[in-house]
């Protein structure tokens, strides 16, 4: 079974600052990949960025970059220079195994203060 | 492109009562998901159609859910008789066939059902 943990329910960042939030898996499996959603107050989910077990490489999509530590077990999103917009629910998620579901996390809420 | 679309956006039930909430997914998408978040908790995969079967219905709660995918483009999810339980957010995703894990999954808004 995968398992995703979010432990920090709400955060608060300066607009053009920086911000960490963290994630941690857990899974048996060797092969796997992992998300970060964002939520807006509309309510769609955006995926941002991917990160697959295998890559050697930190995952980065403009603003978005993904701090992947494996043998920890974390993959944490670190969004730069944060705008207004940012402010949302972040889901961070995982697919394992020879499963195509998504396991999700429960969530994180950003909010950007100017 | 149309994203994945939903409807209806809200739903409001009384206890015992039916509701079906139908999902469009991306043209072209052989893949559809049902997900659920009910409140405060994290969402939870319900289940997977390629084009119109279910490859995978683990997530369903019971058999008060039942799911259809006719000719395999939309999709519809019926709850029949709702509980409170079922109060939440359901979202459905579509994605094309990709190899591997990088199969990105686009999701719906979301209908928000509450059942008094």
């Amino acid at each position: 079974a995968q398992k995703i943990t979010q432990t920090q329910p709400g955060m608060f960042v300066q607009e053009k600052e920086a911000v960490t939030l963290d994630c941690t898996y857990d899974t048996s499996d060797q092969s796997y990949g992992l998300f970060w959603y964002k939520q807006p107050s509309s309510g769609e989910m955006i995926f941002l960025i991917y990160q697959g077990s295998y890559d050697e490489q930190n995952a980065t999509e403009g603003r978005y970059s993904l701090n992947f530590q494996k043998a920890r077990k974390s993959a944490n999103l670190v969004i730069s220079a944060s705008q207004l917009g940012d402010s949302a629910m972040y889901f961070c998620a995982m697919r394992a195994g020879g499963y195509q579901k998504v396991t999700f996390g429960t969530g994180t809420k950003l909010q950007v203060i100017p | 492109e149309a994203g994945v679309t939903q409807f209806p956006s809200h739903s409001v039930i009384e206890k015992g009562q039916t509701v079906t909430l139908r999902c469009d997914p991306i043209s072209g998408h052989d893949n559809l998901y049902w997900y659920r978040r009910v409140m405060g908790k994290e969402i939870k995969f319900l289940l997977h159609f390629v084009k119109e079967s279910k490859q995978d219905e683990s997530g369903m709660p019971n058999n008060r859910f039942l799911a259809e995918r006719t000719g395999g483009t939309y999709s519809t999810l019926k709850v029949q008789p709702a509980e409170l339980e079922d109060s939440g957010v359901y979202f459905c995703a579509s994605s094309s066939w990709t190899s591997g894990f990088q199969e990105t999954q686009y999701f719906g808004p979301g209908t928000r059902l509450l059942v008094l």
